[in-house]
C-alpha cells in the first residue's frame, strides 16, 4: 500500500515539449505539495494545496501549473520544457498544521 | 527565507561509531524537523522537534535544539551501515504562511561495514 505514489517514475522528453507528473496520496491528508530536488540535493517547495485550494506558490515560471482535482490528487503540467526544468520532483502530503510530511518516491524529469 | 546550512556536507564512519550532523537555520521557527533520503529515494521523516523543546529522542536518533543560536544537531548512535543516506533538517519558518518547510542543504552520510 503505497501512501504516495507518483507517476511517471522517470521522463525523457525534448526542450519546448509539454508533460505532466501525478500525484495520489492514500492517506487522507488534506495538504499536498510539489517540491523540486536540483542536482545538488537543494529541495524547495514549489506549491501547496490545502483541501483543493492553492496556498502557496513559490515563484515559479507561469509554465508550471499544478491542479488539484480532489484532495487525493495534486498534478503537475509544465509547458514548455527548459534544460533548466531537470530535476526530481516530489510530491508530498500531510495532515493539518506544520506535522511531518510524507514524501513520494520522486519522478526524475530530464529535458534534453 | 534562506535555505538551512547543514553540517558536515559529508560524513563518513565505521558501524558502530556514532554519527552527529548539525544544522543552522536564520529565521523564528515553529518548529524543525530530521528526514533521511536514501539514494534515488524520497525523503522519510525521522523527528519533529518544537521550539519550546530542547532534546528529543527516537530510538538510536538525539536531536538538540539550541533556538538562541538557531541550531539543531542530529545524533545517531551505534550506526549501521543501513544508515548510510542524505539527512536534511526543515524548518517551518513563523510567519513565512501555511505548513512551508524550508530545507536544509543536507548531510550525506556513508557508514562502512
Amino acid at each position: 500500500d503505497t501512501a504516495v505514489s507518483q507517476t511517471p517514475k522517470y521522463l525523457v522528453t525534448q526542450m519546448g515539449n509539454d508533460k505532466s507528473i501525478k500525484c495520489e496520496q492514500n492517506l487522507g491528508h488534506d495538504t499536498m505539495y510539489w517540491y523540486k530536488q536540483d542536482s545538488k540535493k537543494f529541495l524547495k517547495i514549489m506549491f501547496s494545496y490545502n483541501n483543493k485550494e492553492l496556498i502557496i506558490n513559490e515563484t515559479v515560471p507561469n509554465r508550471f501549473s499544478p491542479k488539484s482535482p480532489d484532495k487525493a490528487h495534486l498534478n503537475l503540467h509544465i509547458n514548455s520544457l527548459e534544460l533548466g526544468d531537470s530535476a526530481v520532483y516530489f510530491c508530498a502530503s500531510s495532515q493539518g498544521g506544520p506535522h511531518e510530511q510524507y514524501f513520494g518516491p520522486g519522478t526524475r524529469l530530464t529535458v534534453t | 527565507s534562506q535555505q538551512g546550512e547543514e553540517d558536515p556536507q559529508a560524513l563518513s564512519i565505521q558501524e558502530g561509531e556514532n554519527a552527529t550532523m548539525n544544522c543552522s537555520y536564520k529565521t523564528s521557527i515553529n518548529n524543525l524537523q530530521w528526514y533521511r533520503q536514501n539514494s534515488g529515494r524520497g525523503l522519510v521523516h525521522l523527528i519533529l522537534i518544537r521550539s519550546n523543546e530542547r532534546e528529543k529522542h527516537s530510538g538510536r536518533l538525539r536531536v538538540t535544539l539550541d533556538t538562541s543560536k538557531k541550531s539543531s544537531s542530529l545524533l545517531i548512535t551505534a550506526s549501521r551501515a543501513a544508515d548510510t543516506a542524505s539527512y536534511f533538517c526543515a524548518t517551518d519558518e513563523v510567519n513565512t504562511g501555511f505548513q512551508k518547510l524550508v530545507f536544509g542543504t543536507g548531510t550525506r552520510l556513508l557508514v562502512s561495514p
